[in-house]
């Protein structure tokens, strides 16, 4: 048990709809990073926030969008979704001294 | 931009046996950490052992040990006295550091343990 947790575990929904994916980091952990793991893309950084504040964007959609709130938690927000969003979605977290991250156990997102 | 290159799509070693995964990235910078992530069939990533680019000792962690060569950009993964719990996808990543530190994959590398 890494100590990040992520919920739902899984997830159906239809294409056009929107979903939110929730991560708590690790005791302490200011740091909060999410990655999407698909077939064709691989393991693929989309967006960091650090302390509320967003530190770094990757190859995250515009129809994407994340934050962090102030107890540290964090959602991803995916709309508008395409068959092509099904994924593996991960949420990890590191402490700022220690640039070691640490995965949750990941949502498994299926458009149908 | 930085890229993490693992060339060998699967592997096979027999339990007890020693196994080697390779990785190379590139990258300019000079001060850096490099991973080995563990994805089980339970599709958990749990990290198996880290490197500070600036330390030459290489780092152990029981039986899993690595072998990097900065000069070469190599990093690969030593898993000794393999066990079944080991059969996994095994992911190579660099991270630049400092306050972007972003983890970069590699492909990954199936590794099958025959009983």
């Amino acid at each position: 048990d890494s100590g990040v947790t992520q919920t739902p575990k899984h997830l159906i929904t239809a294409t056009g709809q929107r979903v939110t994916l929730r991560c708590s980091p690790r005791s302490g952990d200011l740091s909060v990073y999410w990655y999407q793991q698909s077939l064709d893309q691989g393991l693929q950084f989309l967006i960091q926030y650090y302390n509320g504040e967003e530190r770094a964007k990757g190859n995250i959609l515009e129809r994407f969008s994340a934050q962090q709130f102030p107890d540290l938690h964090s959602e991803l927000n995916l709309s508008s979704l395409e068959l092509g969003d099904s994924a593996l979605y991960f949420c990890a977290s590191s402490t700022k001294l220690d640039n070691t991250q640490y995965f949750g156990p990941g949502t498994r997102l299926t458009v149908l | 931009a930085q890229t993490v290159t693992q060339s060998q799509p699967e592997m096979s070693v027999q339990e007890a046996e020693t196994v080697t995964l390779s990785c190379t990235y590139d990258t300019s910078e000079s001060d850096y950490y490099l991973f080995w992530y563990k994805q089980p069939p339970s599709r958990q990533m749990i990290l198996v052992i880290r490197q500070e680019a600036y330390k030459q000792q290489n780092a152990t962690e029981n039986r899993f040990s690595v072998n990097f060569q900065k000069a070469a950009k190599s990093f690969s993964l030593k898993i000794s006295d393999s066990q079944l719990g080991d059969a996994a996808m095994y992911f190579c990543a660099y991270s630049a550091g400092g306050a972007t530190n972003k983890l970069i994959f590699g492909t990954g590398t199936l590794l099958a343990v025959q009983p």
